[in-house]
């Protein structure tokens, strides 16, 4: 039972374009919802977060858009680089220390 | 900044050996984390620890085990590696409840 659907598996964007990845949930206790990036050979590392008492959160290029009667959160990437060519994961968990639930991942290439 | 370090980046190991891949953090976080990663399957949680000597069984723990004797180290153990333990495997630690995990960068495991 996948409890983090990510969509979709793989885009490709040309630079500049906006790549949006999806996510959807379906445990209503998830109450915290980060974004990792992972280049090939390193282990993910934590891009952006947002919690649910807000719908959008920005940070540079990257912005999260939340919808909670929907559960579904997306990741932004504004005026994409070659260099934001990684996999993003996006994850969820509930406040109870539980461990995090993952995506399954979009790889993403941006070409010149 | 937190420093998750894995022991060995490759590792070529044979069918039936035992294997023992090491994960040390720096910044006293209570709870660590091991998954292993595969192509289209995403993050699978195998194991996981709150505590010194407490362990608790993710997603896909059969066929291994894992050993906390101190806060800072977290081993993954194959008892008896087989060709389908082929992976990534990603350790990853947190400072407790609703916060991002920090990454090692990975130890991939061959199986021959």
């Amino acid at each position: 039972q996948q409890q983090v659907k990510q969509s979709p598996q793989s885009l490709i964007v040309q630079k500049g374009g906006i790549p949006i990845i999806n996510c959807a949930y379906e445990n209503t206790a998830f109450d915290y919802f980060p974004w990792y990036q992972q280049f090939p050979g390193k282990g993910p590392a934590l891009l952006i977060a947002i919690r649910p008492d807000v719908s959008e959160k920005k940070e540079g290029r990257f912005t999260i858009s939340f919808n909670k009667s929907a559960k579904q959160f997306s990741l932004h990437i504004m005026d994409s680089q070659p260099g934001d060519s990684a996999t993003y994961f996006c994850a969820a968990a509930d406040s109870g220390n539980t461990p995090l639930v993952f995506g399954k991942g979009t790889r993403l290439s941006v070409i010149a | 900044d937190v420093k998750v370090t894995q022991s060995s980046r490759y590792l070529v190991k044979r069918t039936g050996e035992k294997v023992f891949l090491e994960c040390v953090q720096d910044m006293d976080h209570e709870n660590m984390f091991w998954y292993r990663q595969d192509p289209g399957l995403g993050l699978r949680l195998i194991y996981f620890s709150y505590d010194v000597k407490m362990k608790e069984k993710g997603d896909i723990p059969e066929g291994y085990s894992v050993s906390r004797e101190k806060k800072e180290r977290f081993s993954l153990i194959l008892e008896s590696a087989s060709t389908n333990q082929t992976s990534m495997y990603l350790c990853a630690s947190r400072d407790g409840g609703l916060y991002g995990y920090t990454f090692g960068s990975g130890t991939r495991l061959t199986v021959v």
